[in-house]
């Protein structure tokens, strides 16, 4: 089994639409989760970070499930520019001083005109 | 501007051939990173560095080689070791340590072999 997993879409929404995607992860563990987007053929670029249950920016929000081991990404009222893919990503303690971040490999949105 | 910066942009070798890839940060951030992107998978880890003159192997080591002599910087080494070396290669930087805070990306090296 993965160490992080999301559905690999694409998720073909309209303008103003409303998406959620999904993220669950493997290693109880984990300590912190973040969202970033990436363009195509650009670097990942941090979106979210989410370190409680979760949190709202604008258009977006992040929940975090730790019971469930799962996360997720709301984005409401879709713009075209929000076209990218999401990754998921989860910071994991393997003992000590040692973490390591644990990246998804990423949901492709793609919002239609 | 404070932020990170990779060169070459693209970068095209001969296999056999060793290359050195650059990554300069002035955000002053302690943590350094390098990690290899393939199509349809996540980013994977290849060395990290949390302090100057100290660096660790992540998951795919073999076949790289790195240094940081400087805060800035983090050069990342492609040897001809590497038997699978195409790839999209990103740098990332980090305040805090230990590992596992955000992480700040460069807009990353395409390397090509030919």
């Amino acid at each position: 089994r993965k160490e992080v997993e999301q559905d690999p879409g694409p998720f073909n929404v309209p303008e103003g639409a409303t998406v959620a995607f999904n993220c669950t992860y493997s290693n109880s563990a984990s300590q912190s989760f973040f969202w970033y987007r990436q363009d195509c053929r650009k670097e990942p670029k941090l979106l979210m970070s989410v370190y409680s249950s979760g949190n709202e920016d604008g258009r977006f929000t992040a929940q975090l499930n730790r019971a469930s081991q799962y996360i997720s990404l709301l984005i409401r009222d879709s713009k075209l520019s929000d076209s990218a893919t999401y990754l998921c990503v989860v910071n994991v303690n393997y003992g000590g001083a040692t973490n390591k971040l644990i990246f998804g490999t990423g949901t492709l949105l793609a919002v239609q005109p | 501007d404070g932020g990170i910066t990779q060169s070459p942009k693209y970068l095209f070798r001969k296999e056999g051939q060793n290359v050195t890839l650059s990554c300069e940060q002035n955000l002053n951030h302690d943590a350094m990173y390098w990690y290899r992107q393939d199509p349809g998978q996540g980013l994977r880890l290849i060395y990290y560095s949390q302090i100057v003159n100290d660096f660790q192997k992540g998951d795919i080591a073999e076949g790289y080689s790195v240094s940081r002599e400087k805060k800035e910087s983090f050069p990342l080494t492609v040897t001809s070791a590497q038997k699978n070396p195409t790839a999209f290669y990103l740098c990332a930087s980090s305040s805090r340590v230990p590992l596992g805070n955000e992480q700040f990306f460069g807009p990353g090296t395409r390397l090509t072999v030919l």
